[in-house]
């Protein structure tokens, strides 16, 4: 039964334009939301967060947007440079004191010069 | 300030034998979880360790345990090995008490099992 999914493997953008990636849901005791970028062989690296009772969280050139009633999560990179190249996987936290980590399986990001 | 450190990088090990990983979390952080990636099954949830205390179990084999010291250091063992065990094994710190923050992660052990 996968709770997460990220419906698109790969995506590939043209630098300076804008790059969305998508998550969908289906456990609504999820309440905070997190995305992550992977590059080969590292771990993955903290990028942005948000939590249940917002909609919309932004850092940089990059925001997290939430719909909860859709069940919703998207990561929009604006403007889209080379080096995001890599692979950005959804992360949920459910509430009610678990502590683990729910990962989507990543969508692979090409940013093209 | 250092950011999560895991040893060794790499590892390779026989069928059989049992392997011992280190993770030592973000200065601060009190709250360790261990986590499995493979090509098949994405990132999985081993176990989160709070203050020594286990407070999660993902859905993984008795051979899979960990355990955390006084100074939050953690270390994850897997006994009885098979092939299955190679994936990059992702330790990751959180401040994370009674409230849920971010969780950072190490590198990773690369553990191979021939």
């Amino acid at each position: 039964d996968q709770q997460v999914k990220q419906n698109s493997p790969s995506l590939s953008v043209q630098e300076g334009r804008i790059s969305i990636l998508n998550c969908d849901y289906t456990n609504s005791m999820f309440d905070y939301f997190l995305w992550y970028k992977k590059y080969p062989a590292e771990g993955p690296t903290f990028l942005i967060s948000i939590s249940s009772i917002k909609d919309k969280n932004e850092d940089g050139r990059f925001t997290v947007f939430l719909n909860k009633s859709a069940k919703h999560l998207s990561l929009h990179i604006v403007p889209s440079q080379p080096g995001d190249s890599a692979v950005y996987f959804c992360a949920f936290y459910s509430g009610a004191g678990s502590y683990q980590l729910t990962f989507g399986k990543g969508t692979k990001l090409s940013v093209i010069p | 300030k250092a950011g999560v450190t895991q040893t060794p990088r790499y590892l390779i090990k026989t069928r059989g034998q049992q392997v011992t990983l280190s993770c030592s979390p973000i200065s601060g952080h009190r709250s360790v979880s261990w986590y499995q990636q493979t090509p098949g099954q994405g990132l999985q949830f081993l176990f989160e360790y709070f203050s020594e205390t286990q407070r999660n179990k993902g859905n993984f084999p008795g051979r899979f345990s960990g355990r955390q010291f006084s100074n939050s250091r953690s270390e994850m063992n897997v006994s009885t090995l098979e092939l299955g065990d190679s994936a990059l094994y992702l330790c990751a710190s959180s401040l994370s008490g009674t409230t849920i923050t971010e969780a950072f992660f190490g590198q990773g052990t690369r553990l191979t099992v021939v």
